[in-house]
């Protein structure tokens, strides 16, 4: 069984660009969620994918998108990056019909903005 | 809104020391509780969980209990090791809209 997967393991992107995170679910799981762990802090929900549809916002802006593929992998885009968006993205895949909703986690991609 | 609140760390201990690392909770209905576990450069590992009052999780030695009374899940080892030191998050999932919400994290470190 293969576990949750995060690409690229590190990135670096100055203040303006755009960037593309990739998660690979694993095998059996149909849900995605993405959470932003800045530094020294716990990770915060930004959004959740079912179905290839949105399922699910925390409190970050638009510039903050998302897709889900039919193979359930998945994508983080952030537009018009700030300094403030330099955190451990984290990656976590689930099977939505389980009762506790347990997420297993990647290893995350660490997003430097100069 | 839903919220995790831990002890402030960092928390220094020696090896076979006893381990309490404090969690609050405050939520709307019941939800299921977690402590995660993240080593150095590494994601979040799954260390424990409970899913109902009075549950009781337990993993590699640590152990955790639901007290809605307290709304409570305090983490607890009898004897550490310096495999332990690490930072330690406490979650709840809220059911309403399928997310984790965690707290600020603890780190611990073990001294042989």
């Amino acid at each position: 069984e293969t576990g949750v997967t995060q690409s690229p393991t590190h990135l670096i992107k100055t203040r303006g660009q755009q960037v593309t995170l990739r998660c690979s679910s694993q095998s059996g799981h149909n849900t995605v969620s993405w959470y932003q762990q800045a530094l020294g802090q716990g990770p915060q929900f930004i959004f959740q994918y079912y179905r290839e549809e949105e399922n699910g916002r925390g409190n970050f802006p638009p510039r903050f998108s998302g897709l889900q593929f039919p193979n359930y992998s998945s994508e983080l885009n952030v537009n018009a990056l700030e300094l403030d968006d330099s955190a451990l993205y984290l990656c976590a895949s689930s099977f939505v019909a389980a009762y506790y909703n347990e997420q297993f986690f990647g290893p995350g991609t660490r997003l430097t903005v100069l | 809104g839903n919220s995790v609140t831990q002890m402030e760390g960092p928390v220094t201990l020696s090896e076979e020391a006893f381990l309490t690392i404090n969690c609050t909770y405050t939520a709307t209905g019941y939800p299921s509780l977690f402590w995660y576990v993240q080593y150095p450069g590494e994601g979040l590992q799954l260390l424990l969980k409970a899913t109902k009052a009075d549950d009781k999780g337990s993993n590699k030695g640590f152990e955790a209990t639901y007290r809605k009374e307290t709304t409570s899940f305090h983490l607890e080892k009898g004897s550490v090791q310096v495999s332990d030191s690490a930072v330690y998050f406490c979650a709840l999932v809220d059911q309403g809209a399928q997310k984790l919400v965690f707290g600020q994290g603890t780190r611990l470190t073990i001294n042989p």
